[in-house]
């Protein structure tokens, strides 16, 4: 069955150091997303991406983050310059809307990368 | 500003019981809500989703429901089981396409 792939699992980084979280979304949706969750509390959106440009992001989603589709088949995360803040589950997500006759919306998530910023 | 409440926090039952599971959404104009299983530190694993028209969905022993004029969802489960137990989120689709998620209910199944 298609999945969402996230990659690594677990990163440990220092502050201030930026960050690559990748993602491959299943390969025939076309809406991308990153989620983040804090431990202990709520899913809480990033960003959204369609059509090989950012469609929405949250009040979170500043400047010192970034999004890519480097190619047909990956999905990037880029955090400039890491804060304590920062540590959290990211989440990829992907949908795969199609035409409007048969719009499907559902997310499938992937496993989550674990940033710990230290 | 949608804002989605999940109760109870928690819920601890014996197995085989069947249970009810709560979700609430301050603004009706979503696309379709979608309920989720969170397993302790992995990922979420879509169990149903309800379009915006539709009253119910089934996949198993879970059902749920969706009423969008009053903001309310239900996820019963039947017939529990201890496999069954970790968080349940429930999440609405807004019109912009992203998901807002609530809490989530911790569930614990007793043997």
């Amino acid at each position: 069955e298609p999945e969402v792939t996230q990659t690594p699992s677990h990163q440990v980084t220092q502050m201030g150091q930026e960050v690559i979280l990748r993602c491959v979304p299943i390969s025939n949706h076309l809406y991308f997303y990153w989620y983040r969750q804090i431990l202990g509390q709520k899913v809480e959106f990033l960003v959204s991406f369609y059509n090989n440009e950012i469609s929405e992001k949250s009040e979170i989603f500043d400047d010192q983050f970034s999004v890519e589709r480097p190619d047909g088949s990956n999905f990037t995360l880029k955090i400039r310059s890491t804060k304590l803040e920062d540590s959290a589950m990211y989440f990829c997500a992907s949908s795969e809307f199609g035409d409007r006759e048969h719009w499907n919306t559902e997310a499938f998530f992937g496993q989550g990368t674990r940033l710990t910023v230290v | 500003k949608q804002e989605v409440t999940q109760i109870p926090a928690a819920l601890s039952v014996p197995e085989g019981e069947n249970l009810v599971l709560n979700c609430s959404f301050t603004d009706s104009a979503i696309y379709n809500l979608q309920w989720f299983r969170q397993d302790p530190g992995k990922g979420l694993t879509s169990l149903l989703l309800i379009q915006s028209s539709q009253r119910e969905q089934t996949s198993g022993r879970l059902n749920a429901s969706l009423d969008k004029s009053s903001g309310r969802s239900t996820l019963y489960i039947a017939a529990s089981q201890p496999g069954d137990s970790a968080t349940y989120l429930c999440a609405v689709t807004d019109s912009s396409y992203k998901l807002i998620f609530g809490s989530g209910t911790r569930l614990l199944v007793r043997p």
